[in-house]
């Protein structure tokens, strides 16, 4: 009965390599979110999806690119990843428009390492 | 620039102290606030929020937060911790002026507790 699912939990991989983490909710929202916690826990927000319509994209590299297939899912896909990619990134969601008086239910987070 | 204050980092409580976690913002306009708990491993949960009306708001967990819109102030407030409140704690406005619900967060305070 997981609200907001991410997968996977957590990602070691090398430099210049491409990863993508996947994130899923079943609460029936329709807006989604992508937020990176860097190592001095700073949260900050990268994108919005409303319905797989993209609404805010907060100054995040090109080679971070967010793929919703559906309003269920939203994924994150980067390329020719850089050391200061290693952060936790979280996946949110919220149930209409993404209307600033809607609550955000997170997910558990993917912890990713660059090395 | 648009900015969220949490001005205690680090703080350590004995179990049955009473806490208050700082939170300030730096804009005026519609804000709603929120503070959210990050567990050591897990996700973020919400603990309370405000929209409008009673600006003493309850939330879970014993925890209750007070808005004062002169001081621009949300602080968290515990009348007696306990162990299980260790934690990161978060404060977090959304706008009413942001193109959508973009959550943006203090720095976190870091509550450990002693038993």
């Amino acid at each position: 009965d997981t609200a907001v699912s991410q997968t996977p939990k957590y990602l070691v991989t090398q430099m210049g390599n491409d990863k993508s983490i996947k994130c899923e909710q079943n609460l029936g929202h329709d807006t989604m979110y992508w937020y990176k916690q860097d190592s001095k826990k700073f949260l900050k927000i990268m994108f919005s999806y409303n319905n797989k319509e993209l609404i805010i994209n907060e100054t995040v590299p090109n080679r971070f690119s967010p793929k919703s297939p559906d309003k269920a899912h939203l994924n994150l896909h980067i390329n020719s990843l850089e050391l200061g990619d290693s952060a936790v990134y979280f996946c949110a969601s919220s149930p209409l428009r993404g209307g600033y008086q809607e609550t955000q239910y997170f997910g558990p987070g993917t912890r990713l390492l660059v090395l | 620039a648009q900015s969220v204050s949490q001005h205690n980092h680090h703080v350590i409580l004995s179990e049955a102290a009473s806490l208050e976690l700082g939170c300030n913002y730096s804009y005026g306009g519609t804000v709603n606030l929120f503070w959210y708990v990050q567990y050591p491993g897990q996700h973020l949960q919400l603990l309370l929020k405000y929209f409008s009306g009673d600006p003493l708001v309850k939330g879970i967990k014993g925890f209750e937060a007070e808005f004062i819109k002169s001081k621009f102030s949300f602080n968290l407030r515990k009348p007696s911790v306990q162990w299980s409140d260790t934690a990161e704690y978060f404060c977090a406005v959304t706008r009413s002026q942001n193109a959508g619900n973009m959550l943006t967060f203090g720095g976190g305070t870091r509550l450990m507790v002693k038993p």
